[in-house]
């Protein structure tokens, strides 16, 4: 069966760059979630999104935009990124509101 | 105190031993997630639970929904085995955010 999708898995910056980290649900789900993981820390809910809107908020950075576009696919963008910015960042999808969330493999963020 | 609460926070086992990871939650589910995360690697899910057991291998997750808690086990353990187990739930109602336990550390000894 086909799994939540994420690209690239691995990618290294410098401080200051700009990256884009993409997640592509299971098919036929609507909500998108994004969770972000620092080294030796618990996953951190960041943003989700249900039918193209945003529909709950937790700890994302104000210089972290997302959203989910019309094939339900998720971008997350991530500008002026700071060191602190180094983390798995993993999302997950569910088929309508309270779905059960099925996780995907993750990309590993390393800013230098 | 933590919504998810895993016992114990760090395992070390010998190879082969039967392996038990506990999971305590405070909040009403839909579903419980048993995730596996090896060092420096991604999150895999392992085992997703909404009431009573589920097998996969030498893999068995257990949930008792009245006394909210949830147990993995692991069975002939190896040390492929080795890794950092982490329990998350979905609250039920509305949009879930997982919430996510500490994580337990296992290390499985040749």
């Amino acid at each position: 069966a086909a799994g939540v999708i994420q690209s690239p898995r691995h990618l290294i910056k410098e401080k200051r760059e700009t990256a884009t980290l993409k997640c592509y649900p299971i098919p036929r789900h609507d909500t998108v979630y994004w969770y972000q993981q620092g080294p030796g820390q618990d996953p951190q809910f960041l943003i989700s999104f249900y039918e193209k809107m945003q529909s709950d908020k937790g700890s994302i950075p104000d210089r972290f935009s997302a959203q989910q576009f019309s094939d339900y696919h998720s971008e997350l963008n991530m500008s002026s990124l700071e060191l602190g910015d180094s983390a798995l960042y993993f999302c997950a999808s569910s088929s309508g509101t309270g779905g059960t969330q099925y996780f995907g493999p993750g990309t590993r963020l390393l800013v230098l | 105190k933590n919504e998810v609460e895993q016992s114990p926070q760090n395992l070390t086992a010998q190879e082969g031993e039967f392996i038990t990871i506990n999971c305590s939650y405070s909040v009403g589910i839909s579903a419980l997630h048993w995730l596996q995360q090896h060092p420096g690697g991604g999150i895999v899910s392992l085992f997703m639970l909404s009431s009573g057991k589920k097998k996969h291998g030498r893999l068995i997750a257990t949930i008792n929904i009245q006394e909210k808690h949830s147990s993995l086990h692991i069975t002939a353990s190896h040390p492929r085995d080795s890794a950092v187990y982490i329990c998350a739930v979905a609250r039920s109602g509305g949009y879930q955010k997982v919430t996510f336990g500490t994580g337990t550390k296992l290390q499985v000894i040749p």
